[in-house]
């Protein structure tokens, strides 16, 4: 069965602090992993992942998809509390469909 | 970035009667459109995929004839929640790509979301 686990499922830091946050997948077929952003409405955008090693960068964002091990990580350094949301990680598995992990609950404490 | 536009956003019946949510394309066509259900504090659920032209995908354990999927246009899919019930109060997302989801320029762009609420 295919499936999506992110860890942590919460998280609390101080603002200023960097987080990694974490994606591991299990799947046939993989296509790509997207990560986006969920403040109190519809998720918002933020990364698509095909090629493993390869890193993109937003800012003060930051990702990485590692297809041997299967896992994607998520970085914010230098968080803010604008960062404060729920990050979902979603993977497609071959077809146009996406299977979205439980999601990290992000908490910057200013 | 693309926008996807969905209605309503909000919206509160009685059981038994029937909600429609509209979610709409804005600046360009997608053929394909996925229909998501969020209950409080968990992840998106993949109910439907919406297929221009032709009838809806539907994952496991969904019911088709609860939740009726139409796409009748390139830039319109809508989702009937029939003969609502209290359980089937949700937050409810759509989705389109500018291409295929998961490709190269792929990526999804979701709608507001419709929260509803059926007393």
């Amino acid at each position: 069965e295919d499936k999506v686990v992110q860890s942590p499922l919460s998280l609390v830091v101080h603002e200023g602090d960097t987080v990694t946050l974490n994606c591991s997948y299990e799947v046939t077929n993989f296509r790509s992993l997207l990560w986006y952003k969920q403040e109190k409405k519809a998720p918002t955008f933020l990364f698509m992942l095909t090629s493993s090693g390869i890193e993109k960068k937003s800012g003060r964002l930051s990702s990485i998809l590692d297809k041997k091990e299967l896992f994607s990580i998520l970085n914010i350094t230098a968080t803010q509390t604008g960062d404060s949301a729920v990050y979902l990680c979603a993977v497609t598995f071959g077809n146009e469909k996406l299977t979205f992990g439980t999601g990290t609950r992000l908490t910057i404490i200013p | 970035g693309a926008v996807v536009s969905q209605h309503p956003s909000r919206v509160i019946c009685k059981s038994g009667t029937s909600v429609k949510i509209e979610c709409r394309s804005l600046d360009f066509q997608a053929t394909t459109m996925f229909w998501y259900r969020q209950f409080p504090k968990q992840s998106l659920m993949l109910m439907a995929t919406s297929n221009e032209g032709s009838k809806a995908t539907y994952e496991q354990g969904v019911e088709k004839d609860k939740f009726l999927i139409n796409h009748a246009s390139l830039t319109l899919s809508t989702l009937t929640v029939t003969s609502a019930h209290p359980e089937d109060s949700s937050f409810y997302i759509c989705s389109a790509s500018v291409g295929v989801a998961g490709g190269p320029g792929g990526e999804l762009f979701f709608g507001e979301g419709s929260r509803l609420t059926v007393l």
